[in-house]
């Protein structure tokens, strides 16, 4: 079975320019989340999804971050425009349902450069 | 109070020797209590989880030990071996809270 599928595993951009992430969850899981991660640093919730719905947005800057979950299986995060503190791992995750114990799967990340 | 404070950040251990990172937590409703590894360009994977009703969980060579009074857990590696450098990171929630994450610790284990 496929794990959590997430592209471009790396992108070197410009501060103020768009970027993009999008993650591709294991088929069957409704739960998907997005998670900041800075070097040395644990995991930060940015945005929960159960099925297509936002149920935890509380931690996403909304001023220049936007996600979408389209048909509750694939989803995007967007940065616009980037600021150089954005430089991270994006992580996406996925699990089966939104239980506090259901096992949440990483895909690789994206490594976010902002120059 | 929704913080889990883990130590130590780094940890050389020789090969062969046990392993130890501790992780505490405030918030008492936490009830579930994992710990994911985490390689090098790689997204961290459960490694093993507990709940607050047992004080000792063993897999393999991985324990977790809970200390639901001193509100403190920790991850014991038995017999290290050198596949075992990775970053390690405690975890707590509960209900249909998020996780909240420990800092990390890298562990090095030397041949």
């Amino acid at each position: 079975e496929a794990g959590v599928v997430q592209s471009p595993r790396y992108k070197i951009i410009e501060k103020k320019q768009p970027v993009a992430f999008w993650c591709n969850p294991i088929s069957g899981h409704n739960t998907l989340y997005w998670y900041l991660q800075n070097l040395g640093q644990g995991p930060e919730l940015l945005i929960r999804y159960e099925n297509e719905e936002a149920v935890d947005d509380s931690q996403l800057p909304k001023d220049r971050f936007s996600a979408e979950r389209l048909k509750g299986v694939d989803s995007t995060l967007k940065i616009q425009p980037a600021e150089l503190g954005d430089s991270a791992v994006y992580l996406c995750a996925s699990s089966l349902t939104s239980g506090n114990t259901d096992t949440q799967y990483f895909g690789p990340g994206t490594r976010l450069t902002v120059l | 109070q929704q913080q889990v404070k883990q130590s130590p950040q780094s940890l050389i251990v020789q090969k062969g020797g046990i392993s130890i990172i501790n992780c505490a937590y405030e918030n008492t409703a936490f009830d579930y209590f994992p710990w994911y590894q985490q390689f090098p360009g790689k997204g961290p994977a459960l490694l093993i989880a507990i709940r607050p009703d047992v004080s000792e969980k063993k897999e393999g060579r991985f324990t977790i030990s809970f200390n639901k009074s001193a509100k403190q857990f920790s991850l014991h590696i038995m017999d290290s071996q050198p596949g075992d450098s990775a970053t390690y990171f405690c975890a707590a929630s509960y209900s249909n809270y998020q996780l909240i994450w420990g800092a990390g610790t890298k562990l090095i284990i030397k041949p």
